[in-house]
């Protein structure tokens, strides 16, 4: 069981918006800033959205990140079929003192 | 360009020790920081320790406390991970991801292609 939240699948038809939620509480994502993280099948993990809601270069401005409280969200405007992969959140937890992914969220284009 | 270069696949049989290796190019490696994930096959990532290639330090994951050792070689811009005592459930690609930023605000942004580390008698 993740220390943080996120719907196990997701789905979303080409140019529709999705979001991609991830819950966690006061020692870490209450506290400390959310980044995320997108999964191609058969690939290593890529930077997406770092400290919150900052795109690395590189990745389209599709991608946004927000965070209220204890939850932060991914959204993926103008969905793309190269956009089919799982999405993690990560944030430090200080009970644990130590870094913390969620679950994973694999998000299909239909 | 920054790249992170990990050494092979390793099959291990249990009680074992592994070491992977992570070459690290195309940045200063002693101003950044090191992190270790590893995924079991069809299951999310985990979190597992880092260190800093400036000085040495290290913050393992709770659960691996004992068993696992991160380790760096400044002169050869290495970073390296050893696991010991390996059960089958260690079975998992073992990434290793340059980490940014300030130590509980960082993030990874660049990785390595992951090592295929198989535990079975």
């Amino acid at each position: 069981q993740s220390v943080l939240t996120q719907p196990p699948s997701a789905s979303g038809t080409p140019g529709q918006r999705v979001s991609i939620s991830c819950s966690g509480s006061s020692s870490n994502i209450g506290s400390y800033t959310v980044n995320w993280y997108q999964q191609l099948p058969g690939t290593a993990p890529r930077l997406l959205i770092y400290t919150n809601n900052q795109r690395p270069s590189g990745v389209p401005d599709r991608f946004s990140g927000s965070k209220s409280g204890t939850s932060a969200s991914l959204a993926i405007s103008g969905l793309q079929s190269e956009d089919e992969a799982a999405y993690y959140c990560a944030a430090w937890d200080d009970s644990l003192d130590g870094r913390v992914f969620g679950g994973g969220t694999k998000l299909t284009v239909l | 360009q920054v790249q992170l270069v990990q050494s092979g696949a390793e099959v291990k049989k249990p009680g074992a020790s592994v070491k992977v290796s992570c070459k690290a190019s195309g940045y200063s490696f002693n101003i950044y920081g090191i992190t270790w994930v590893r995924q079991a096959p069809g299951q999310g990532l985990e979190w597992m320790g880092w260190i800093s290639a400036y000085n040495g330090n290290t913050n393992y994951a709770h659960n691996l406390q004992g068993r696992v050792s991160l380790t760096t070689d400044t002169s050869t811009k290495t970073a390296y991970m050893e696991l010991r005592g390996l059960r089958s459930d260690d079975t998992a690609v073992y990434y290793c991801a340059r980490d940014d930023g300030a130590y509980s605000s960082s993030w990874f942004d660049h990785w390595g292609q992951g090592t295929l580390v198989t535990v079975s008698s």
